[in-house]
């Protein structure tokens, strides 16, 4: 059970390079996630999915794009990498949330990709 | 709209002194609450989380977190810090659609 993988692990990209950051999950949840971590700005939500085949903006979607066509899979790409797309890339993944009996659970991340845009 | 507030982007304690990171949240909904934390050059792993069963919740590695609503406040503590507590610790808060909100994280030190 490794849970959450992303691959790569680091990456250098020249200004308006193209790139795809691969989210692999074995735990079967049907919600991923795309956060990018920034110093002092703690962990903002990009992109996220409730489902094979479905996604949905977050906090700051513009210059990515997504796709989930299996459930265990998420991808982000970028494509026209900017100097502002530095930063520190993690993907994460849960069960459905659900209000209705406090049932919540955790988000279960990944280990994080490197990027550094030239 | 839901936000949360971590006080002090880091913290320095001594080995054996009380850790307390600072976490107030503004929700519009019932919270739910968390705290992660990131070692570094690694992912987030769950601590403690708080979803409106008891105030005082317990976590991992010794850790435990109070909900007080009247200061809308979670703050996490620890008794005595340990070297291997040096990390990363985010607060968040769930959305009303339940995405999780983030603080911007207070860095703990803790000197020998």
């Amino acid at each position: 059970n490794a849970g959450v993988t992303q691959t790569p692990k680091f990456r250098v990209l020249k200004t308006g390079q193209s790139m795809t950051l691969l989210c692999a999950q074995d735990m079967n949840h049907e919600y991923m996630y795309w956060y990018r971590q920034d110093p002092g700005m703690g962990l903002r939500l990009i992109h996220y999915s409730v489902g094979e085949g479905t996604t949905a903006k977050g906090e700051v979607p513009d210059g990515y794009n997504v796709s989930r066509l299996k459930k265990q899979n998420f991808l982000l790409g970028l494509e026209s990498a900017a100097p502002s797309q530095t930063s520190v890339y993690f993907c994460a993944s849960s069960t459905p949330f659900s209000w209705r009996g406090g049932m919540l659970d955790t988000q279960y991340f990944g280990p994080g990709t490197r990027l550094t845009v030239l | 709209a839901q936000s949360v507030t971590q006080l002090g982007s880091h913290v320095s304690v001594s080995e054996g002194a009380l850790v307390l990171l600072r976490c107030n949240y503004s929700s519009s909904v019932p919270p739910y609450l968390f705290w992660y934390v990131q070692y570094p050059n690694q992912g987030l792993q769950l601590l403690l989380k708080y979803t409106s069963a008891a105030t005082l919740v317990k976590g991992i590695n010794g850790f435990e977190a109070e909900f007080k609503k009247s200061e809308t406040s979670f703050h996490l503590t620890k008794p005595s810090a340990h070297m291997s507590d040096a990390a990363e610790y985010f607060c968040a808060v769930t959305s009303n659609t339940g995405k999780l909100i983030f603080g911007q994280g207070t860095t703990l030190q803790v000197k020998p």
